[in-house]
């Protein structure tokens, strides 16, 4: 299995722009996660969906994020406009139900470090 | 949501057993305790999880004692390759209000 994958690996843009960040969950997995990590606030639940559905984005900054998960096996992060205080590695991870107890393991992607001037 | 305390930062030698312990005085019934790892410029790898008593795998053992309140990572044997920040999270994916903590986890810092 090739694992989570996200695109694009850096991106630098300027202040204003729009942003979209790309995920690919593993093939079977039904629920998608994306992250934020910086040094100041480490590693934050931005938003999850299960089955393409958004379940809870509480985690979201503010109106200028969205996201969208129009099938099982992309999703989007946007930012528009984005702004200097944007500038983080986002993580996308997903993982598969598997009816057992406990919490099942989540699939960490490479990330996409953002920078915003 | 169970909330947890985790050391900022632990060093260590190659070839010594780290133990890692993670505070989590108001874990629910139903949650779990999982550790993940997390090295420079990649996402977090999942370690090791358990419910009670003393779980290990090839990687980590994970020791849990009755009350729950704490647990503690071990790492047998310790090499530089093992220098990463690690996570301790409580909670259960069934449950409408669970939610992701991933804290600021630990700091593991080994040296030759």
């Amino acid at each position: 299995d090739a694992g989570v994958i996200q695109s694009p690996r850096h991106e630098v843009t300027e202040m204003g722009q729009e942003v979209t960040l790309r995920c690919k969950p593993i093939s079977g997995h039904d629920y998608l996660f994306w992250y934020r990590q910086t040094m100041m606030r480490g590693l934050e639940l931005l938003i999850y969906f299960n089955n393409n559905v958004p379940i809870d984005d509480s985690g979201m900054p503010e109106d200028r994020f969205s996201a969208k998960m129009p099938n099982a096996s992309f999703s989007t992060l946007k930012i528009q406009p984005s702004e200097p205080r944007d500038s983080a590695v986002y993580f996308c991870a997903s993982r598969r139900t598997s009816g057992g107890a406990g919490t099942d393991t989540q699939y960490f992607g490479p990330g996409t470090r953002l920078t915003v001037l | 949501l169970a909330k947890t305390t985790q050391p900022i930062s632990m060093d260590s030698y190659e070839g010594q057993e780290v133990n890692i312990t993670c505070s989590h005085n108001n874990i629910a019934t139903n949650d779990y305790i999982t550790w993940y790892q997390q090295f420079p410029s990649q996402g977090p790898r999942f370690i090791i999880q358990g419910y009670k008593t003393k779980v290990t795998n090839e990687v980590a053992s994970l020791f849990i004692p009755a009350d729950r309140k704490s647990s503690t990572l071990s790492l047998p044997r310790v090499s530089l390759s093992d220098t990463a920040v690690y996570y301790c999270l409580v909670g259960t994916w069934y449950s409408s209000a669970s939610k992701i903590i991933f804290g600021s986890g630990t700091r593991l810092s080994i040296r030759p």
